[in-house]
C-alpha cells in the first residue's frame, strides 16, 4: 500500500523546457512535503519543501505546487538545464507529537534533460 | 564543513557474517535515521533515533540493530538475521521537533553481500 505515489517513472524534457513532476499521496495526514534530487550511488540532496498551510512554494528555477483536495503535488523546474538530469524523489510527513518526522518516500522520478 | 559522513562507500560481506556500517554528523541534529534504497525503489526507513540512547523501528527493522551512543553517531549493524542485505544504505539527520523538519543525507554505503 503506497502512500505516496511517482507513477511517472521517466520524464525527458528539452533543455529550456519547463520540466514537471507529479506526485500524489493518500494519507490525508500528510502536512509537509519535500522534493529530493539523487545522482546514482549518491545520497539524496534536498530541493524544496512545502507545509500543508501553503499551495505554492518557489526557490530559484524550482517551484512546487500543492493541491491539497486532490492529494497531489507537483515540482517545475524551469528552465530546465542537463545537470539536472536525476532521480527525483518525493516525500511527506506527518506530524506526530513528541516524535521525529518519519518521511515516506515515492518511488522516484527519472529525469532526462536533452540539450 | 558541515555535514553528514557515511564510511565506508563500498563494503562486501560474506553471507552469515554482521557488519556495522558508520554514519556521523557534525550538524548538532537530535534525530537521525537509516534508510536502505533498492533498485527502482524509493528508501525505506529502517530505524531512527530523536535522542541519544534512544531509537525506534521503522518500517523494515527485522534483521538489522542500531545504537545511539553519542549524539553524532548512530552506526547501523546489519545482522546475519537480515535476509537480503544488498542493498544501497543511506542516513540522514534532522532537526526534530520543527514543524518543517528537513533530513538531510549522508552519501550512502552499497552493501553486497559475497
Amino acid at each position: 500500500d503506497q502512500q505516496v505515489k511517482q507513477n511517472s517513472p521517466s520524464l525527458s524534457v528539452q533543455e529550456g523546457r519547463i520540466s514537471i513532476l507529479n506526485c500524489d499521496y493518500t494519507n490525508s495526514m500528510f502536512d509537509y512535503f519535500l522534493w529530493y534530487k539523487k545522482y546514482p550511488a549518491e545520497g539524496p540532496t534536498f530541493l524544496i519543501s512545502i507545509s500543508s498551510i501553503k499551495d505554492k512554494n518557489e526557490d530559484g528555477r524550482f517551484t512546487v505546487f500543492l493541491n491539497k483536495s486532490a492529494k497531489h503535488l507537483s515540482l517545475h523546474i524551469v528552465p530546465s538545464q542537463p545537470g539536472d538530469s536525476a532521480v527525483y524523489f518525493c516525500a511527506a510527513s506527518a506530524y506526530s507529537s513528541g516524535s521525529a518526522r518519519q518521511l515516506t518516500f515515492g518511488s522516484g522520478t527519472q529525469l532526462t534533460v536533452l540539450p | 564543513d558541515g555535514g553528514i559522513t557515511q564510511s565506508p562507500k563500498y563494503l562486501f560481506r560474506k553471507e552469515g557474517q554482521n557488519v556495522t556500517l558508520s554514519c556521523e554528523q557534525n550538524l548538532n541534529h537530535d534525530a537521525m535515521y537509516w534508510y536502505r534504497q533498492d533498485p527502482g525503489q524509493g528508501l525505506r526507513l529502517i530505524y531512527y533515533s530523536q535522542i541519544v540512547n534512544d531509537f525506534q523501528k521503522g518500517d523494515i527493522a527485522e534483521g538489522y540493530s542500531v545504537s545511539r551512543e553519542k549524539k553524532e553517531s548512530f552506526p547501523l549493524t546489519v545482522t546475519s538475521a537480515q535476509k537480503n542485505p544488498t542493498a544501497f544504505y543511506l542516513c540522514a539527520s534532522s532537526m526534530g521537533g520543527v514543524s518543517t523538519d528537513t533530513q538531510y543525507f549522508g552519501p550512502g554505503t552499497r552493501l553486497t553481500v559475497l
